[in-house]
Protein backbone atom coordinates (compact mmCIF):
# COMPACT_ATOMS: atom_id res chain seq x y z
CA UNK A 1 0.00 0.00 0.00
CA UNK A 2 1.19 3.30 -1.12
CA UNK A 3 1.70 5.59 1.93
CA UNK A 4 2.97 9.56 2.52
CA UNK A 5 4.01 10.38 5.85
CA UNK A 6 4.21 14.11 6.50
CA UNK A 7 6.64 15.24 9.27
CA UNK A 8 4.50 16.96 12.08
CA UNK A 9 2.92 20.48 12.64
CA UNK A 10 5.18 22.95 13.27
CA UNK A 11 5.30 26.70 14.88
CA UNK A 12 8.07 29.20 13.90
CA UNK A 13 8.32 33.35 14.36
CA UNK A 14 8.63 35.16 11.32
CA UNK A 15 12.18 35.17 9.80
CA UNK A 16 13.06 31.90 10.46
CA UNK A 17 13.75 28.80 7.87
CA UNK A 18 12.01 25.76 7.95
CA UNK A 19 12.24 22.49 6.22
CA UNK A 20 8.89 19.90 6.39
CA UNK A 21 9.24 15.98 4.97
CA UNK A 22 7.49 13.62 3.17
CA UNK A 23 8.53 10.15 3.15
CA UNK A 24 6.85 7.79 0.14
CA UNK A 25 6.90 3.46 1.04
CA UNK A 26 4.88 1.21 -1.00
CA UNK A 27 6.06 1.93 -4.14
CA UNK A 28 9.33 3.60 -6.13
CA UNK A 29 9.81 6.67 -4.87
CA UNK A 30 11.79 7.89 -7.88
CA UNK A 31 9.28 6.30 -11.26
CA UNK A 32 6.07 9.30 -10.24
CA UNK A 33 6.10 13.00 -9.58
CA UNK A 34 5.83 14.58 -6.12
CA UNK A 35 3.94 17.66 -5.42
CA UNK A 36 2.86 19.68 -2.90
CA UNK A 37 -0.35 21.86 -2.00
CA UNK A 38 -0.81 24.55 0.23
CA UNK A 39 -4.39 25.32 2.09
CA UNK A 40 -4.58 28.81 3.89
CA UNK A 41 -6.97 28.10 6.55
CA UNK A 42 -10.46 28.18 5.57
CA UNK A 43 -9.48 28.39 2.10
CA UNK A 44 -9.19 26.58 -1.09
CA UNK A 45 -6.48 24.56 -2.77
CA UNK A 46 -3.08 25.69 -4.31
CA UNK A 47 -0.73 24.46 -6.56
CA UNK A 48 2.72 25.25 -5.03
CA UNK A 49 4.97 23.14 -7.11
CA UNK A 50 6.26 19.74 -8.25
CA UNK A 51 9.84 17.51 -7.96
CA UNK A 52 10.60 13.93 -10.13
CA UNK A 53 13.17 12.40 -7.61
CA UNK A 54 14.38 10.11 -10.29
CA UNK A 55 15.84 13.44 -11.60
CA UNK A 56 15.40 15.99 -9.34
CA UNK A 57 13.52 18.05 -11.93
CA UNK A 58 11.72 20.60 -10.21
CA UNK A 59 8.84 22.77 -11.69
CA UNK A 60 7.09 25.67 -9.72
CA UNK A 61 3.80 27.58 -9.62
CA UNK A 62 4.51 31.57 -10.16
CA UNK A 63 3.66 32.40 -6.98
CA UNK A 64 5.95 30.02 -5.24
CA UNK A 65 9.16 30.67 -7.42
CA UNK A 66 11.85 31.71 -5.51
CA UNK A 67 9.46 31.87 -2.40
CA UNK A 68 9.82 27.83 -1.45
CA UNK A 69 12.54 24.87 -2.24
CA UNK A 70 11.12 21.31 -3.23
CA UNK A 71 13.81 19.16 -2.74
CA UNK A 72 13.93 15.07 -2.67
CA UNK A 73 16.54 12.71 -1.22
CA UNK A 74 15.78 8.88 -2.98
CA UNK A 75 17.93 7.08 -0.13
CA UNK A 76 15.31 7.52 1.67
CA UNK A 77 12.48 8.00 -0.05
CA UNK A 78 11.56 11.36 1.20
CA UNK A 79 10.67 14.48 -0.50
CA UNK A 80 11.03 18.26 0.94
CA UNK A 81 9.44 21.58 1.62
CA UNK A 82 11.86 24.36 2.58
CA UNK A 83 11.60 28.08 3.35
CA UNK A 84 14.74 30.46 4.18
CA UNK A 85 12.95 33.09 5.48
CA UNK A 86 9.04 32.26 6.81
CA UNK A 87 6.54 35.11 7.02
CA UNK A 88 2.43 35.08 9.10
CA UNK A 89 0.98 34.36 5.62
CA UNK A 90 3.11 31.18 5.25
CA UNK A 91 0.26 29.66 7.83
CA UNK A 92 -1.30 26.90 6.12
CA UNK A 93 -1.43 23.28 6.21
CA UNK A 94 0.89 22.40 3.38
CA UNK A 95 0.17 18.19 1.67
CA UNK A 96 2.51 16.37 -0.30
CA UNK A 97 0.94 14.56 -2.91
CA UNK A 98 1.98 11.54 -5.30
CA UNK A 99 1.13 12.45 -9.42
CA UNK A 100 0.46 8.94 -10.30
CA UNK A 101 -0.83 6.94 -13.47
CA UNK A 102 -4.12 8.35 -12.62
CA UNK A 103 -3.86 10.91 -16.04
CA UNK A 104 -1.33 12.96 -13.96
CA UNK A 105 -3.68 13.89 -11.01
CA UNK A 106 -2.86 13.47 -7.30
CA UNK A 107 -3.48 9.81 -6.42
CA UNK A 108 -2.26 9.61 -3.22
CA UNK A 109 -1.94 12.17 -0.68
CA UNK A 110 0.20 12.91 2.63
CA UNK A 111 -1.79 13.89 5.85
CA UNK A 112 -0.74 17.38 5.61
CA UNK A 113 1.80 19.47 7.79
CA UNK A 114 0.02 22.42 9.77
CA UNK A 115 2.72 25.29 9.33
CA UNK A 116 2.01 28.13 12.10
CA UNK A 117 3.85 31.51 11.71
CA UNK A 118 3.48 34.18 14.32
CA UNK A 119 5.27 36.26 16.64
CA UNK B 1 -2.07 30.73 -15.70
CA UNK B 2 -5.27 28.21 -16.78
CA UNK B 3 -8.14 29.68 -14.29
CA UNK B 4 -10.92 27.08 -12.79
CA UNK B 5 -14.46 28.48 -11.81
CA UNK B 6 -16.31 26.31 -9.71
CA UNK B 7 -19.90 26.78 -9.48
CA UNK B 8 -22.00 27.35 -6.96
CA UNK B 9 -19.09 27.68 -4.55
CA UNK B 10 -21.67 26.82 -1.94
CA UNK B 11 -24.86 24.42 -2.10
CA UNK B 12 -27.09 23.26 0.39
CA UNK B 13 -28.93 19.38 -0.51
CA UNK B 14 -30.60 16.55 1.37
CA UNK B 15 -29.34 12.83 1.75
CA UNK B 16 -30.59 11.18 -1.69
CA UNK B 17 -30.58 13.66 -3.77
CA UNK B 18 -28.95 14.50 -6.80
CA UNK B 19 -25.64 17.23 -6.50
CA UNK B 20 -24.25 18.22 -10.12
CA UNK B 21 -21.19 20.66 -9.85
CA UNK B 22 -19.75 22.96 -12.48
CA UNK B 23 -15.96 23.59 -13.16
CA UNK B 24 -15.32 26.12 -15.92
CA UNK B 25 -11.45 26.28 -17.41
CA UNK B 26 -10.26 29.97 -19.31
CA UNK B 27 -9.10 27.91 -21.81
CA UNK B 28 -9.26 24.47 -23.74
CA UNK B 29 -7.64 21.81 -21.45
CA UNK B 30 -9.03 19.16 -23.29
CA UNK B 31 -10.06 15.98 -21.25
CA UNK B 32 -6.92 17.24 -18.56
CA UNK B 33 -9.32 17.18 -15.46
CA UNK B 34 -9.76 15.62 -11.78
CA UNK B 35 -12.21 16.08 -9.22
CA UNK B 36 -11.10 15.55 -5.48
CA UNK B 37 -13.28 15.37 -2.46
CA UNK B 38 -12.13 16.78 0.81
CA UNK B 39 -13.63 16.10 4.19
CA UNK B 40 -13.26 18.83 7.25
CA UNK B 41 -9.71 18.14 8.21
CA UNK B 42 -8.63 15.91 6.23
CA UNK B 43 -6.33 15.76 3.23
CA UNK B 44 -8.47 15.42 -0.24
CA UNK B 45 -9.04 12.28 -2.23
CA UNK B 46 -9.18 12.03 -5.85
CA UNK B 47 -12.74 10.74 -7.79
CA UNK B 48 -12.07 11.25 -11.20
CA UNK B 49 -9.50 11.84 -13.49
CA UNK B 50 -9.37 12.40 -16.80
CA UNK B 51 -12.55 14.19 -16.45
CA UNK B 52 -14.60 11.41 -16.25
CA UNK B 53 -12.55 7.97 -15.34
CA UNK B 54 -13.60 6.72 -12.09
CA UNK B 55 -10.60 6.38 -9.38
CA UNK B 56 -10.27 2.91 -8.25
CA UNK B 57 -12.45 2.00 -4.81
CA UNK B 58 -14.73 5.57 -5.37
CA UNK B 59 -18.11 4.67 -5.20
CA UNK B 60 -20.42 4.39 -8.69
CA UNK B 61 -22.50 7.24 -7.21
CA UNK B 62 -19.83 9.88 -8.72
CA UNK B 63 -19.40 10.77 -12.37
CA UNK B 64 -17.59 12.98 -14.34
CA UNK B 65 -18.37 14.50 -17.58
CA UNK B 66 -17.22 17.37 -20.05
CA UNK B 67 -14.13 18.19 -21.84
CA UNK B 68 -12.55 21.50 -23.20
CA UNK B 69 -14.03 23.95 -20.96
CA UNK B 70 -16.45 23.04 -19.71
CA UNK B 71 -16.79 19.65 -17.19
CA UNK B 72 -19.32 18.30 -14.51
CA UNK B 73 -19.26 16.55 -11.24
CA UNK B 74 -22.57 14.42 -10.63
CA UNK B 75 -23.60 12.73 -7.37
CA UNK B 76 -26.67 11.17 -7.74
CA UNK B 77 -28.28 9.85 -4.56
CA UNK B 78 -26.10 11.73 -2.26
CA UNK B 79 -25.03 9.75 1.14
CA UNK B 80 -24.23 11.34 4.83
CA UNK B 81 -20.49 10.78 3.77
CA UNK B 82 -21.03 12.98 0.75
CA UNK B 83 -21.19 16.56 2.84
CA UNK B 84 -17.67 17.87 1.81
CA UNK B 85 -15.70 20.45 -0.07
CA UNK B 86 -14.79 19.50 -3.90
CA UNK B 87 -12.86 20.59 -5.95
CA UNK B 88 -11.42 20.34 -9.82
CA UNK B 89 -8.03 20.73 -10.88
CA UNK B 90 -6.43 21.30 -14.58
CA UNK B 91 -3.37 19.42 -15.07
CA UNK B 92 -3.41 20.45 -18.86
CA UNK B 93 -0.78 23.38 -18.55
CA UNK B 94 2.85 23.48 -17.26
CA UNK B 95 1.33 25.18 -14.14
CA UNK B 96 -1.84 22.82 -12.86
CA UNK B 97 -4.46 24.92 -10.92
CA UNK B 98 -7.63 24.29 -8.90
CA UNK B 99 -10.99 25.17 -8.51
CA UNK B 100 -12.22 27.28 -5.75
CA UNK B 101 -14.08 24.92 -4.37
CA UNK B 102 -17.42 23.86 -3.98
CA UNK B 103 -18.76 23.27 -0.07
CA UNK B 104 -21.75 20.85 -0.08
CA UNK B 105 -23.68 21.04 3.14
CA UNK B 106 -26.92 19.13 4.29
CA UNK B 107 -29.99 20.87 4.22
Amino acid sequence: EVQLVQSGAEVKKPGESLKISCKVSGDSFTRYWLGWVRQVPGKGLEWMGIIYPGESDTRYGPSFQGQVTISADKSISTAYLKWRSLKASDTAMYYCARQGGSGLAFDYWGQGTLVTVSS
Amino acid sequence: DIQLTQSPSFLSASVGDRVTITCRASQDISSYLAWYQQRPGKAPKLLIYGASTLQSGVPSRFSGSGSGTEFTLTIISLQPEDFATYYCHQLNSYFPTFGGGTKVEIK
